[in-house]
């Protein structure tokens, strides 16, 4: 039972345009939600996070927005830039503070 | 300010042996999480410690498989007689004391078992 998904597994973007990854939960015990970028044979890096009481977070080219009506989230960056290519985790987590991970939608940015 | 830190990168083991994969938390992290991640998937919990103390081992396979943070040293991770299916990379987070907070990861541990 996947609780957190990430329907597209990849996603190309033209250099300097808008980059939108999606993310869909179902547990409405999560109260806090991440993204992490993540490059091949590297570990996971924190990009940005949300708590369940706010609807959106900026940092820089990164904006998070949540609709906890919908269990939905999505990460927009803007511009888009080519090392910005890389796997893009969601993940969720409550008050057991484990994480729970989607599968990853890999973005490429075209130069 | 190191961040975590994983060894080894890369093991490589025969089917039957027991592999050791260690962790150094955030300085001032006193939190630690294990996960696991197989070709093609997400990062699936394995396992939550404090100092001394297992937390939450719900993610754990119930043999073979055992992890500890001691007071003193970093956390292992241990497999005891590895099949090929533990092949997989092993990522290591760790947060500091607040009830909620981010998780920041090692560079993993690729396990191959031969």
């Amino acid at each position: 039972d996947q609780q957190v998904k990430q329907n597209s597994p990849s996603l190309s973007v033209q250099e300097g345009r808008i980059s939108i990854l999606n993310c869909d939960y179902t547990n409405s015990m999560f109260d806090y939600f991440l993204w992490y970028k993540k490059y091949p044979a590297e570990g996971p890096t924190f990009l940005i996070s949300i708590s369940s009481i706010k609807d959106k977070n900026e940092d820089g080219r990164f904006t998070v927005f949540l609709n906890k009506s919908a269990k939905h989230l999505s990460l927009h960056i803007v511009p888009s830039q080519p090392g910005d290519s890389a796997v893009y985790f969601c993940a969720a987590g409550g008050s057991a503070r484990q994480l729970t991970f989607g599968s990853g939608t890999q973005l490429t940015v075209l130069p | 300010n190191a961040g975590v830190m994983q060894n080894p990168r890369h093991l490589v083991r025969r089917r039957g042996q027991e592999a050791r994969l260690r962790c150094s938390p955030m300085k001032g992290h006193s939190h630690v999480y294990w996960y696991r991640q197989l070709p093609e998937e997400g990062l699936k919990f394995m396992v939550y410690l404090q100092k001394e103390n297992i937390i939450d081992e719900s993610g754990m396979p119930k043999e073979r498989f055992s992890a500890e943070f001691p007071k003193e040293g970093p956390s292992i991770l241990r497999i005891q007689q590895v099949v090929r299916g533990d092949s997989a990379a092993y990522f290591c987070a760790s947060s500091p004391d607040r009830v909620v907070d981010t998780q920041y990861f090692g560079p993993g541990t690729r396990l191959t078992v031969l």
